[in-house]
């Protein structure tokens, strides 16, 4: 398994400018995140989806879109970059067993907005 | 709101355990406690999670008190590559609408293993 994997690694935007930050995990799970990390910080939640067809906000969803139409794939929209929106953004899934949810998370896109 | 309070940093010499303490004072009755660490630029990596009983895997043991206001994660034997950001996290059983997916990543403990 490849896990959860993340394109591209890395992008400059300019401001204004939209892009798709991709997202595919092969686990078969359930559950995706997008988070965002910014300098020094923690992560926070941007968006989530419990399954194909199902997403919604998490802390700090303003300024992004997302779609789940299938189980691996979680894309993350970005219409109007801005340059509050420079940060790492990390995919995460899990498959929710039980009472517990082990989050997987892909390697990160490095994102800059200039 | 951070539910949890860790040091900032700690230091660890190589084949030393690495004991990184979690405050969590005001957790509910179904609220776990997991942890994840997260490797300079990498992504965040499950390490444990328990909700009162002490728990030990291949990479780890969590040691949480009797009244779990507060818990120790342990690395037995501490290596270089064990150097990272540890977060220390309190969230509901279950996702979906009971809250389960307000999983909070604060500031976390930065622990360097020294050679």
């Amino acid at each position: 398994n490849a896990g959860v994997t993340q394109t591209p690694k890395f992008r400059i935007l300019k401001i204004g400018q939209s892009m798709t930050l991709q997202c595919t995990q092969d686990m078969n799970h359930n559950y995706m995140y997008w988070y965002r990390q910014d300098p020094g910080m923690g992560l926070k939640l941007i968006y989530y989806s419990v399954g194909a067809g199902i997403t919604d906000k998490g802390e700090v969803p303003n300024g992004y879109n997302v779609s789940r139409s299938t189980t691996e794939d979680f894309p993350l929209r970005l219409e109007l970059a801005a340059p509050s929106q420079t940060s790492v953004y990390f995919c995460a899934s899990s498959p929710l067993a039980g009472d517990t949810d082990t989050q997987y998370f892909g390697p990160g896109t490095r994102l800059t907005v200039l | 709101d951070a539910k949890t309070t860790q040091p900032p940093s700690m230091d660890c010499a190589e084949g030393r355990a690495a004991n990184l303490p979690c405050n969590h004072s005001t957790i509910s009755g179904n609220e776990y406690v997991y942890w994840y660490r997260q490797i300079h630029s990498q992504g965040p990596q499950y390490i444990i999670h328990g909700l009162k009983n002490n728990e030990t895997n291949e990479m780890a043991s969590l040691i949480i008190t009797e009244d779990r206001k507060s818990s120790t994660l342990i690395l037995p034997h501490a290596t270089l590559r064990d150097t990272a950001v540890y977060y220390c996290i309190v969230r509901p059983a279950g996702g979906g609408n009971t809250g389960g997916f307000k999983t909070i990543f604060g500031a976390g403990t930065r622990l360097f293993v020294k050679a």
